[in-house]
């Protein structure tokens, strides 16, 4: 299986702040990393698929980046309703695997 | 697009966790489907997918436990997994695709308990 391994666990932000995730693949997924986004008591939500693609609906200020081996989730300006725990899903080889996740709480 | 969990909350450890998946708004038959898993406050596991012939794919670390069946009559799919224990607590979740997931059900709690 591939592991997929995200950093930092847990970051604390401001409203404002860009804030930067990292996800780390065990081996190349070309651009294969997808983006979710969950809030308490709710299923995730897609947010950015083949590593930079945004999702119809998703704000702008969400952008990822990447290629193989190392990708980003960027958030430019943080807002109230980010608050959440983010995950990274490789979908290049079965079983597809998720990051641990990176909650993102207030400062 | 709709995705609708549906199952018993309680299950016995040692028997068999069943549970569908209705989905609607959306051609059921030319997508995957999947099932996923996230033990309370912990991280996402996929369980395996189906299409709509019947073919399947399964996690390894799962796969002697769980049967994925389909239903292309009713817009269902079902997950059954044997033996469950305590570590199969989890809120599953239904959801569109096969290893990229843009629709999810809204997950159902599955306690594992005597």
């Amino acid at each position: 299986d591939i592991q997929m391994t995200q950093s930092p666990s847990s970051l604390s932000a401001s409203v404002g702040d860009r804030v930067t995730i990292t996800c780390r693949a065990s081996q190349g997924i070309r651009n294969d990393l997808v983006w979710y986004q969950q809030k308490p008591g709710k299923a995730p939500k897609r947010l950015i698929y083949t590593a930079s693609s945004l999702q119809s609906g998703v704000p702008s200020r969400f952008s990822g980046s990447g290629s193989g081996t190392e990708f980003t989730l960027t958030i430019s300006s943080l807002q109230p309703e980010d608050f959440a725990t983010y995950y990274c899903l490789q979908n290049n080889s079965s079983p597809p695997t998720f990051g641990q996740g990176t909650k993102v709480e207030v400062k | 697009v709709q995705l609708q969990e549906s199952g018993p909350g309680l299950v016995k450890p040692s028997e068999t966790l069943s549970l569908s998946c209705t989905v609607s708004g959306v051609s059921f038959t030319i997508y995957y489907w999947s099932w996923i898993r996230q033990p309370p406050g912990k991280g996402l596991e996929w369980i395996g997918n189906i299409y709509h012939s019947g073919s399947t794919d399964y996690n390894p670390s799962l796969k002697s436990r769980v049967t994925i069946s389909v239903d292309t009559s009713k817009n269902q799919f079902s997950l059954k997994l044997t033996s469950v224990t305590a570590a199969d607590t989890a809120i599953y979740y239904c959801a569109k695709g096969g290893k990229n997931f843009d629709y999810w059900g809204q997950g159902t709690l599955v306690t594992v308990s005597s």
